[in-house]
Formats: structure tokens, C-alpha cells, sequence
């Protein structure tokens, strides 16, 4: 399996610009989680879906961002209107829940860093 | 290299405090964070520490930093049954990486 995969690797963008990020899960996986990345904060979780339904979404910092999941290979994170403090790495991550094991483990993909100028 | 080490297992009983430690190899480290991952959920940010405190706390959770050894804790206070997760201790290096330790898995007994 190719693991998580993201795009736009990079993306710089202008203010008040809308910004798409892509997401593909592993296949097969049920949990599909969004995570921005940056030097306070760390890692943050931003929402998370279990097939395809979005779970909890108290981490999406406003109104500004959203996030969909149309189907069980491909999610989105949009920022509209795009701001200068939105500027991070956004991850993407899957995990299989089982009820055997008692813990799931999460597969990252390489990131989208994000520049908004 | 850069590593974070910690304990795989805790078991507390419920009440008494949990403290889970960490340490950690690269001194440059700028952000110290505590994770929580409970089953079937993501990770959540539980507390962070600037480096140069030595600590900080925040309700129930108290944070100890001693950079000379590099060790990090996580107390909990008066342990509840809710608390029984997974708890991962990270460091920040640069602004676009982050070195997590495998998680510690804290068991509440009754």
C-alpha cells in the first residue's frame, strides 16, 4: 500500500485565498483524522470522521475551515477565506479500529505545509 | 539522534495520583507537549511547556521539566476512570518536526 497520501505537498497562497487540501487513506481504513502542526501548539487535531461520518469536530479553530469526507478514499480540509496565522503543517492520518486489538494504531501521511503570505 | 523514551505500561488505582515520565535526548528541543489518545479517537494536545520553564500546571495536570536530565512527567491528581487512555510525550526540534516516545498506556483499576 502506497500509505497516506496528501496534496498539495507545499502550498503558498495570498490572503483571503481559499485553500483546498487532499487526503487519501489507506484503503480499508475506518478513521480518518486532520491535524495541524505547528511550533506552539504542536500537533493539534482538527476533526476526525469514522466511515465517513465526522465524529468531533471541536478542534476546527472557526468557521473558516471545513472539512468533508464524500467517500471512504478521499477527504478534504478547505480554509475560506485563507489567513496568515492559518500557516502550518497539516496532516492527514488513518487507523483501522479493531475490537481485538486495544489500540489503533495512526498512519500519517507526509504533510501539507502551508504558507499563507 | 534525537529520541524520546518512555514507560509502555501504568496501572493506578482510581483516586491516587498517576504520574508517567519521559525522556528525552536533544537538549535544542524548544516544546515539550502530552498527548492523550483515547481508543477508536485522535490525539488530543493535553498540556505543553516552554523549555525554559521548569514547570506548569493546569487543573489536574501537573508538568515537571528538568532540562539538565531531560525528563519530563505528567501528574494526574485524584485519577479517574476516564483518564485510562494512552499518553504520548513529544518534543519539538524545528518548526516542522515533532519526536513522539511510543506512549505510555495507563490502566485505572477499581
Amino acid at each position: 500500500d502506497a500509505g497516506v497520501i496528501q496534496s498539495p505537498r507545499h502550498e503558498v497562497t495570498e490572503m483571503g485565498q481559499e485553500v483546498t487540501l487532499r487526503c487519501k487513506p489507506i484503503s480499508g481504513h475506518d478513521y480518518l483524522f486532520w491535524y495541524r502542526q505547528t511550533m506552539m501548539r504542536g500537533l493539534e487535531l482538527l476533526i476526525y470522521f469514522n466511515n465517513n461520518v465526522p465524529i468531533d469536530d471541536s478542534g476546527m479553530p472557526e468557521d473558516r475551515f471545513s472539512a468533508k469526507m464524500p467517500n471512504a478514499s478521499f477527504s478534504t480540509l478547505k480554509i475560506q477565506p485563507s489567513e496568515p496565522r492559518d500557516s502550518a503543517v497539516y496532516f492527514c492520518a488513518s487507523s483501522l479500529w479493531t475490537s481485538e486489538s486495544s489500540t489503533d494504531t495512526q498512519y500519517f501521511g507526509p504533510g501539507t505545509r502551508l504558507t499563507v503570505l | 539522534g534525537e529520541d524520546v523514551e518512555q514507560s509502555l505500561f501504568l496501572s493506578v488505582r482510581e483516586g491516587d495520583s498517576s504520574v508517567i515520565n519521559c525522556t528525552y535526548t536533544d537538549s535544542s528541543s524548544t516544546y515539550l507537549y502530552w498527548y492523550k489518545q483515547e481508543p477508536g479517537a485522535g490525539l488530543q494536545l493535553l498540556t505543553y511547556i516552554f523549555s525554559n520553564m521548569d514547570m506548569k500546571q493546569d487543573q489536574r495536570l501537573t508538568v515537571l521539566l528538568n532540562k539538565k536530565d531531560k525528563h519530563l512527567s505528567l501528574r494526574i491528581a485524584d485519577t479517574q476512570t476516564g483518564d485510562s487512555a494512552i499518553y504520548f510525550c513529544a518534543e519539538s526540534i524545528t518548526d516542522d518536526k515533532i519526536i513522539f516516545g511510543k506512549g505510555t498506556r495507563l490502566h485505572i483499576l477499581p
